[in-house]
């Protein structure tokens, strides 16, 4: 069964950097883009960019432009999304989201990233 | 950057069919932003309902429906069901990037 896994919760300092994975299992990690999404508090939903590991390639939201990396290890099926010099209003739940053909069907559990001195 | 708006909220009867709507700050919306439709109750991750305008995921239930409605994306749920009360969000494919729209509460009651 497809499934994506995500590491745990994190609490990080201003000014300080979070990376996230996703574990991908149940099908073909390479052929499909992952995406990451985020969700402050009380907030709606905002797409912060996808990578598509068979082709290495990236494109990323123009506000995370600079300060996100995603990247995607076939090896170990895995993503990961990096965000630099945190800041409080990157408090969030972090998702990550496969998309199979043009869609957004399977999601992680989410890791909420807490950003406080 | 495209800005995407859907109705804040919308209240409806159990029973009752309800349409979301989802526009865009470029134009219309057309198959080529690859509307998606996702559903979201409290406290749990999204989960898909709708893709490519309206085409369904094997779980998502018969009652939902996409479509094009005008210049926007619609979603449509038919006999609303109590367990259909929650966040309903759109996102397009949009200048190379994915844009969602701010979420629509749907109560149903």
């Amino acid at each position: 069964q497809d499934q994506l896994v995500q590491s745990g919760d994190e609490v990080k300092e201003p000014g300080s950097s979070v990376r996230v994975s996703c574990k991908a299992s149940g099908g073909s990690f390479r052929s499909y883009p992952i995406h990451w999404v985020r969700q402050a508090p009380g907030q709606g939903l905002e797409w912060m960019g996808r990578v598509i590991p068979i082709l290495d390639d990236t494109t990323y939201a123009q506000k995370f432009q600079g300060r996100v990396t995603i990247t995607a290890d076939e090896s170990s099926t895995t993503a990961y999304m990096e965000l630099s010099s945190l800041r409080s209003e990157d408090t969030a739940i972090y998702y990550c989201a496969r998309d199979a053909t043009g869609d957004f069907d399977y999601w992680g559990q989410g890791t909420l990233v807490t950003v406080a001195s | 950057q495209t800005v995407v708006t859907q109705e804040p909220s919308l209240t409806v009867s159990p029973g009752g069919t309800v349409t979301v709507t989802c526009a865009s700050s470029t134009g219309a919306v057309t198959s080529g932003n690859s509307p998606n439709w996702l559903q979201q109750k409290p406290g749990q991750a999204p989960r898909a309902v709708i893709y490519l305008t309206n085409k369904k995921h094997s779980w998502t239930p018969a009652r939902f429906s996409g479509s094009l409605l005008g210049d926007k994306a619609a979603l449509t749920l038919s006999g609303v069901q109590r367990e259909d009360e929650a966040e309903y969000y759109c996102v397009l494919y949009s200048g190379g990037t994915w844009v969602f729209g701010g979420g629509t509460k749907l109560t149903v009651l």
